[in-house]
């Protein structure tokens, strides 16, 4: 039951040119999308997230898109860096029980060449 | 800045043992959870835990797992008698809603769980 899914396991992107991560969801009922990092042996970072009424958070270098009639979200990252290689997780939910649990994708491992 | 904490950062067991994981969740959240990634696979969602009682479960958080906050900071997740299977990484994570508004739930570090 992969609710929400990221296809590209792996991407590679020039330093300083836009990295972009995609991520597609089924569930219609998911109201708050986010983005996370995540490095080797360590837990998922925070980056960016936004909420099922917009359609565009920008935080600094990195923005996310949200396109809900597709079911679909992107995270660009402009322009990379070195230290932006990492693990990237999308992440859906909506309020269950009081709580919002979070559904995560496979992950795209980007790689960002010097 | 807060950090969610989970000891210890590696833990390996025999099979049919019993695990009690640790997290001390940043002092002011009230949402606590914990997630499972096993090697090579997606983070998945165990157990979320409000005022004191489980709020929702996944179909892996079966009778051999149980949660508790014993006091004030800690949250532990028990597995009673664990499985190979049952080898990953557990992360706790903590959010504070406000008014049902979501917010980014903050995960810790890890603990390694090995099952041999």
């Amino acid at each position: 039951d992969q609710q929400v899914k990221q296809n590209s396991p792996s991407l590679s992107v020039q330093e300083g040119r836009i990295s972009i991560l995609n991520c597609d969801y089924t569930n219609s009922m998911f109201d708050y999308f986010l983005w996370y990092k995540k490095y080797p042996a360590e837990g998922p970072t925070f980056l960016i997230s936004i909420s099922s009424i917009k359609d565009k958070n920008e935080d600094g270098r990195f923005t996310v898109f949200l396109n809900k009639s597709a079911k679909h979200l992107s995270l660009h990252i402009v322009p990379s860096q070195p230290g932006d290689s990492a693990v990237y997780f999308c992440a859906a939910s909506a309020l269950t029980s009081g709580t919002y649990k979070y559904i995560f994708g496979t992950g795209t491992r980007l790689k960002v060449l010097a | 800045e807060p950090e969610v904490t989970q000891t210890p950062s590696h833990q390996v067991t025999q099979m049919g043992q019993e695990v009690i994981l640790r997290c001390v969740p940043i002092s002011n959240h009230l949402y606590f959870y914990w997630y499972r990634q096993i090697l090579g696979q997606k983070v998945e969602f165990l157990v979320s835990f409000y005022n004191n009682e489980i709020s929702e479960k996944s179909e892996i958080f079966d009778d051999q797992f149980s949660v508790e906050r014993p006091d004030g900071s800690n949250f532990t997740l028990k597995i009673r008698s664990t499985k190979l299977e049952d080898s990953a990484m557990y992360f706790c994570a903590s959010d504070n809603l406000v008014a049902g508004d979501p917010t980014e739930a903050f995960f810790g570090q890890g603990t390694r769980l090995t099952v041999v």
